[in-house]
């Protein structure tokens, strides 16, 4: 079955340290994103690639890191800079022939707790 | 700047009521619409789309949103809600030029009530 795959799905990490977050596609699409999930505060966009080897900060980028050396990997690092990195994150791919049109097709998230 | 406003934080209905959810945006550019629900501790699934056309679009399990550009809204409806439906649901716009990035609303979760 094609669709997305984030692990781990918990993860509990103590101040300080980095942790990265997989998130693995075999859609073919050549986007992909990283969300945080606060409750109460929606999605907000942390990283985004549009095609491998490069990536753009979205909107709350400051703490985190992203790579896209493969078409079908997007890994995020949560680094000890980032200050309050407890919540739920979730990882997104998208088709780029429609330029924005087509659905976000989601993984099951990855809940980061600091300790 | 685009921004989504999802007025409702939670909704409670009972089961075999109507429901509106309400989304309203705020564009300089034009827009594709987008609905998702969430389950618990899952990721986001696309209920139904707007890009063009007609405005009133259908989901298949009985969710309908109607685009109004006059209003900028975007509310979903559903005439008979199910147990099953209980989840939060997310408003979504992006720009029809292709910045590749989706502004999400703050996301209303519906609660239906035996």
């Amino acid at each position: 079955d094609g669709g997305i795959t984030q692990s781990p799905k918990y993860l509990f990490r103590k101040e300080g340290q980095n942790v990265t977050l997989s998130c693995e596609q075999n859609l073919n699409h050549d986007a992909m994103y990283w969300y945080r999930q606060d409750p109460g505060q929606g999605l907000r966009l942390i990283y985004y690639s549009q095609i491998v080897n490069d990536f753009q900060k979205g909107d709350i980028a400051e703490g985190y890191s992203v790579s896209r050396e493969k078409k079908e990997s997007f890994p995020l690092t949560v680094t000890s800079a980032q200050k309050n990195p407890t919540a739920f994150y979730l990882c997104a791919s998208s088709e780029q022939g429609a330029l924005g049109t087509g659905e976000l097709f989601f993984g099951e998230g990855s809940r980061l707790t600091v300790l | 700047a685009q921004s989504v406003t999802q007025l409702d934080s939670q909704v409670p209905v009972f089961e075999e009521a109507p429901v509106e959810l309400r989304c309203n945006y705020s564009s300089s550019v034009s827009v594709y619409l987008f609905w998702y629900v969430q389950y618990p501790n899952q990721g986001l699934q696309l209920l139904l789309k707007y890009l063009s056309g007609s405005t009133l679009v259908e989901s298949i399990n009985g969710f309908e949103a109607e685009f109004n550009k006059s209003q900028t809204s975007f509310h979903l409806r559903k005439p008979s809600v199910h147990i099953s439906d209980t989840a939060e649901y997310f408003c979504a716009v992006s720009e029809t030029s292709g910045t590749y990035k989706y502004i999400f609303g703050t996301g209303t979760r519906l609660k239906v009530l035996a």
